[in-house]
């Protein structure tokens, strides 16, 4: 099985001040394909999880600019330019083609 | 808008069964792979099931293997999960989830399962 580790696991952010994420797995995310599915979820207090980013560094529709993902082959990062309050949650990554996710990044407002 | 809802969830005691239905709607839903996936109170995200588009592949988690169930009705836009033998670690939000890989990628707003005596 594919290990997803994040780091972090818990991140207090000044408002206003950069983030980062790591996510490491334990074998190369590369497909057969040449895709790389690696995923980050938001997900805030009280709600379900949504994504954020697919595919490594696609944003969904809606989410702001100020999320960016990067990486390749097992070393991922999510980045936020400047934390605002609307942040705070967990952050997952998630591989795709084994549906494993990273243990969760608590961002929390410092 | 693209939408998952799911029902079904609720308490049940040690060893019963539950039938979780998850409706999507704004996507062509009979062309994307979907999941069942859980958060007991205060974890994280486990992936519990999943079956391909079509209805020709179903695969489990090994803690739900030959308990749970995953099924499909895209005549109706429908995933379900058939839960049985339910067991107090079952306990948890259940949300349906499309496979992640592609453009579009919706969560529903997840369905409480409490399995109590």
């Amino acid at each position: 099985d594919v290990g997803m580790t994040q780091s972090p696991l818990s991140l207090p952010v000044t408002l206003g001040q950069p983030a980062s994420i790591s996510c490491r797995s334990s074998q190369s995310l590369v497909y057969s394909d040449g895709n790389t599915f690696l995923h980050w979820l938001q997900q805030r207090p009280g709600q379900s999880p949504r994504r954020l980013i697919y595919r490594v560094s696609n944003r969904d529709s809606g989410v702001p600019e100020r999320f960016s993902g990067s990486g390749s082959g097992t070393d991922f990062t999510l980045k936020i330019s400047r934390v605002e309050a609307e942040d705070v949650g967990v952050y997952y990554c998630l591989d795709g083609s084994h549906w494993q996710f990273g243990q969760g990044t608590r961002l929390e407002i410092k | 808008e693209v939408q998952l809802v799911e029902s079904g969830g609720h308490l049940v005691q040690p060893g019963g069964s539950l039938r979780l239905s998850c409706a999507g709607s704004g996507f062509t839903f009979s062309r994307h792979d979907m999941n069942w996936v859980r958060q007991a109170p205060g974890k994280g995200l486990e992936w519990v099931a999943n079956v391909k588009y079509d209805g020709s592949e179903k695969h489990y988690a090994d803690s739900v293997k030959g308990r749970f169930a995953i099924s499909r009705d895209n005549a109706k836009d429908s995933l379900y999960l058939q839960m049985n033998s339910l067991r107090v670690e079952d306990t948890a939000i259940y949300f349906c989830a499309s496979d992640q890989n592609w453009d579009i990628g919706p969560w529903g707003q997840g369905t409480l399962v409490t399995v109590s005596s």
